[in-house]
């Protein structure tokens, strides 16, 4: 099984260059999300989607863009690097029940020099 | 705005002591509420989550939780650490289907 594949799993981009995070599940969950977690941070909610076509902005918006043209796929796309997006990010998905958990990816390490 | 807050950034317990990590939330209405366990360089998997009935809560590897509605909280125990149980440990809360928000985490020790 699957589950949840994030690629790739360690970056190292210079300042002003752009990249995109790939994620992909095999569950049909309607819903995604990235998140990006940094030491004591816990885990910050960059953008979610709830279905193919519609996206949403969670807590830590700025500096990224997503787009979901398939169930399956969530891509993230990093613009013009910073330093502060320096962190692990991480792809989850799940279904649309309340009362249903999220699944994780392995996470992609990236660091901005 | 739903929330959760986990007291104790680090927790630090002797092989074989109770475990006890700490989760409180803020919501008028009992939301939806997980424990997840990450282990180093890895993702997170769920130990155990509360959705309705029983409020207490018996997850993987000898872990559990108690719902407490009267206290906000929804706490973590295991009656007996093990090395193995060395790892970060996020409490969640999913009050509307859309959003999962996760607390700040608590890295849990294990003394030999």
């Amino acid at each position: 099984n699957a589950g949840v594949t994030q690629t790739p799993k360690f970056r190292i981009l210079k300042i002003g260059q752009s990249m995109t995070l790939q994620c992909a599940q095999d569950m049909n969950h309607n819903y995604m999300y990235w998140y990006r977690q940094d030491p004591g941070m816990g885990l910050k909610l960059i953008y979610y989607s709830v279905g193919a076509g519609i996206t949403d902005k969670g807590e830590v918006p700025n500096g990224y863009n997503v787009s979901r043209s398939t169930t399956e796929d969530f891509p993230l796309r990093l613009e013009l690097a910073a330093p502060s997006q320096t962190s692990v990010y991480f792809c989850a998905s799940s279904y649309q029940d309340t009362n249903t958990e999220a699944f994780f990816g392995q996470g992609t390490r990236l660091t901005v020099v | 705005a739903q929330s959760v807050t986990q007291l104790g950034s680090h927790v630090s317990v002797s092989e074989g002591a109770l475990v006890l990590l700490r989760c409180n939330y803020s919501s008028s209405v009992p939301p939806y509420l997980f424990w997840y366990v990450q282990y180093p360089n890895q993702g997170l998997q769920l130990l155990l989550k509360y959705t309705t009935g029983a409020t207490l809560v018996k997850g993987i590897n000898g872990f559990e939780a108690e719902f407490k509605k009267s206290e906000t909280s929804f706490h973590l125990t295991k009656p007996s650490a093990h090395m193995s149980d060395a790892a970060e440990y996020f409490c969640a809360v999913r009050k509307f289907a859309s959003k999962i928000i996760f607390g700040s985490g608590t890295r849990l020790s294990i003394r030999p």
